[in-house]
């Protein structure tokens, strides 16, 4: 199967500073890629969508000035937390779905995020 | 608009026992339904996927699934447990076309337990 990798698989960071987070499809081309939050003992919820070469499309609720999307290339998806506080202390995960597999999108390892 | 519901959050059987996973879907297109399995602390593995050719889908691990389009039910189940079964569950639904196939809604996971 299609291999997606997230980086990194956990980080902390002080309140107030910013995260970055990575999902990269390593063999195949992703024109789409989703990121999802899990909060402890929930299911995950679909923040947003992210297309290769245009603004990311976020669910709602989710605000988009504080959760940065930026889907660059086939194989690159960025999202970056602004601004972190500890409510946005989450699992991360990504999804990226290969236009030559119509059926499934393939999912990262996830990220934890803990904000202190 | 599409929805997943997993019936019973917890569910324990002891090793060697059937394991039957619920899950009822609602979805205004035709959809895919897929199982993911979740580690602690780990992404998502497919477990098997309906995409709309045969009703009963055959997965790893000895899962299997059969889709009942006039139940609008997807349950998941596996004749004999196994220690290594233990994990969470996630049914989830896709469909519309497009890069909607990509995008999942998830059910609200449904932790396994197994006993000795």
């Amino acid at each position: 199967g299609a291999v997606v990798s997230q980086h990194p698989s956990r980080v902390i960071c002080k309140s107030g500073t910013s995260v970055k987070i990575e999902c990269r499809s390593l063999d195949f081309q992703a024109t789409t890629m989703f990121w999802y939050r899990q909060f402890p003992k929930q299911s995950l919820m679909l923040m947003a969508t992210s297309n290769e070469g245009s603004k990311a499309t976020y669910e709602q609720g989710v605000e988009k000035d504080k959760f940065l999307i930026n889907h660059a290339s086939l194989t690159l998806s960025t999202l970056t937390v602004t601004s972190a506080h500890p409510e946005d202390s989450s699992f991360y995960i990504c999804s990226a779905y290969d236009r030559g597999r119509v059926t499934e999108a393939f999912f990262g390892q996830g990220t934890r995020l803990t904000v202190v | 608009a599409q929805s997943v519901t997993q019936l019973g959050s917890h569910v324990s059987v002891s090793e060697g026992a059937l394991v039957l996973l619920r899950c009822n879907y609602s979805s205004s297109v035709p959809p895919y339904l897929f199982w993911y399995v979740q580690y602690p602390n780990q992404g998502l593995q497919l477990l098997l996927k309906y995409t709309s050719a045969a009703t009963l889908v055959k997965g790893i691990n000895g899962f299997e699934a059969e889709f009942k389009k006039s139940e609008t039910s997807f349950h998941l189940t596996k004749p004999s447990a196994h220690m290594s079964d233990a994990a969470e569950y996630f049914c989830a639904v896709s469909g519309g076309g497009g890069t909607s196939y990509g995008k999942l809604t998830f059910g609200q996971g449904t932790i396994l337990t197994v006993h000795p």
